[in-house]
């Protein structure tokens, strides 16, 4: 089955260390995204990525880097320059024209300890 | 940028009632507006959207409606279920360009048996 599959589901960092989350998706969609979700608030844009090999900060990049080296695939880090980085992270994905809109991944809960 | 507004962000109804949850958003450009239901510990799902060439979208118990002068769109569930409990988010984009999703702050919806 198609689908985006993010990876750890949980994951502690540590003060001052870099970590990656992993997304993967085989639905063949273009655009890919992700999202901070905090308790009680909405979803916000990190970065986004329409075509691989270039992407787009959103409203909240600063202390994270993303890379889009294959259409598959949309790594996020979280920097040691995010200062608050404890929260739960979608990716997500998308065809040109939002058909269907976006498909969500499960997540990944990033707890700093 | 867009801005979307959701209220209420906590909704308790009777099985079997009916329940409603509005948005309001602010960039008149916007044309794509999805309604996502995100279970505790999942990503968000795709349960309805509308575009903004049609006023009312119906799917079995759920119907979303856009108002684009007063630029606000509503979902409706009806004939409530327990299974319906859930966060619920509203979103705004446009199909062209970047088509970033802009989320709602979220609704809480609590179906009482």
């Amino acid at each position: 089955d198609g689908g985006i599959t993010q990876s750890p589901k949980y994951l502690f960092r540590k003060e001052g260390q870099n970590v990656t989350l992993s997304c993967e998706q085989n639905l063949n969609h273009d655009a890919m995204y992700w999202y901070r979700q905090d308790p009680g608030q909405g979803l916000r844009l990190i970065y986004y990525s329409q075509i691989v090999n270039d992407f787009q900060k959103g409203d909240i990049a600063e202390g994270y880097s993303v890379s889009r080296e294959k259409k598959e695939s949309f790594p996020l880090t979280v920097t040691s320059a995010q200062k608050n980085p404890t929260a739960f992270y979608l990716c997500a994905s998308s065809i040109q024209g939002l058909k269907n809109g976006y498909t969500f991944g499960s997540g990944t809960r990033l707890t700093v300890v | 940028g867009e801005n979307v507004e959701q209220h209420p962000s906590t909704l308790s109804v009777q099985e079997g009632d009916s329940a409603v949850i509005k948005c309001t958003y602010s960039d008149s450009a916007s044309n794509y507006f999805p309604w996502y239901k995100q279970e505790l510990g999942k990503g968000p799902q795709l349960i309805i959207d509308i575009r903004s060439n049609v006023g009312e979208k119906k799917d079995q118990r759920i119907a979303v409606t856009l108002n684009k002068t007063a630029k606000h769109f509503s979902l409706h569930i009806t004939e409530t279920q327990p299974e319906d409990s859930a966060v619920y988010f509203c979103a705004a984009s446009m199909i062209q360009g970047a088509q970033k999703l802009v989320f709602g702050q979220g609704t809480r919806l609590t179906i009482n048996p």
